[in-house]
């Protein structure tokens, strides 16, 4: 089954700074690459995805790459704020619709 | 926010004890999805429905039931409750189609003593 691996655990930022986050991915018939933002005590919510067919998506100071031949995908963020802090999650679908995530990233943007 | 409704929010149930919680959408959407959430080990599947009475396991599935009976609602039963099951459990819903996006409930916190 589908296995998808993120890292870092942990990311530490200061303000401005760009923030990367990796992930890999497991099963090659995955089409749909989401990212969420959990802030603390809350439901996570999507900020940004990408499909298969796409190489790179942007939305603002967000941006995602995705590698199908390497399986793996990334989020960028840029001109980090200190509200960017969250966990951040990655996560790998297949036309099945079975959504698996990876491990999280704890991101903290010191003001 | 999207139609989606977990219950209860919270609970503490006693070792052994069975245990279910629901999950109810207004928004007529085929996929339905539970998670559990554990410091370290992020969203985990513990099982998914892609239609009624159309369900499948997910990565930590031992211990868990479930049952969807119609599109609205989809039931997690722990048969018999242990500790390692404390958790905070999340269930999404998502159309499947080319609007993927999963959403989610706002979680149930269960404790089992």
């Amino acid at each position: 089954g589908e296995n998808v691996e993120q890292h870092p655990s942990t990311l530490s930022v200061q303000e401005g700074d760009s923030a990367v986050i990796k992930c890999t991915y497991s099963d090659s018939a995955s089409n749909y690459f989401p990212w969420y933002k959990q802030e603390l005590g809350k439901r996570p919510q999507l900020i940004i995805d990408i499909r298969s067919n796409v190489g790179e998506k942007k939305d603002q100071r967000i941006a995602v790459t995705l590698n199908k031949t390497a399986k793996h995908f990334s989020l960028h963020i840029t001109e980090t704020q200190p509200e960017d802090s969250a966990v951040y999650f990655c996560a790998a679908s297949n036309q099945g619709g079975k959504l698996i995530f990876g491990q999280g990233t704890e991101l903290s943007v010191k003001p | 926010d999207a139609g989606i409704t977990q219950s209860p929010r919270h609970k503490v149930t006693e070792t052994g004890t069975p245990v279910t919680l629901r999950c109810h959408q207004t928004e007529n959407h085929r996929y339905m999805y539970w998670y559990r959430q554990d410091p370290g080990h992020g969203l985990r599947l513990i099982h998914y429905s892609y239609g009624v009475k159309d369900t499948d396991k997910g990565e930590v599935s031992d211990g868990y039931s479930v049952s969807r009976s119609k599109t609205e609602d989809f039931l997690l039963t722990l048969e018999s409750a242990t500790s390692s099951q404390t958790s905070v459990y999340f269930c999404a819903i998502s159309d499947g189609g080319r609007g993927t996006e999963a959403f989610f409930g706002q979680g149930t916190r269960l404790t089992v003593v």
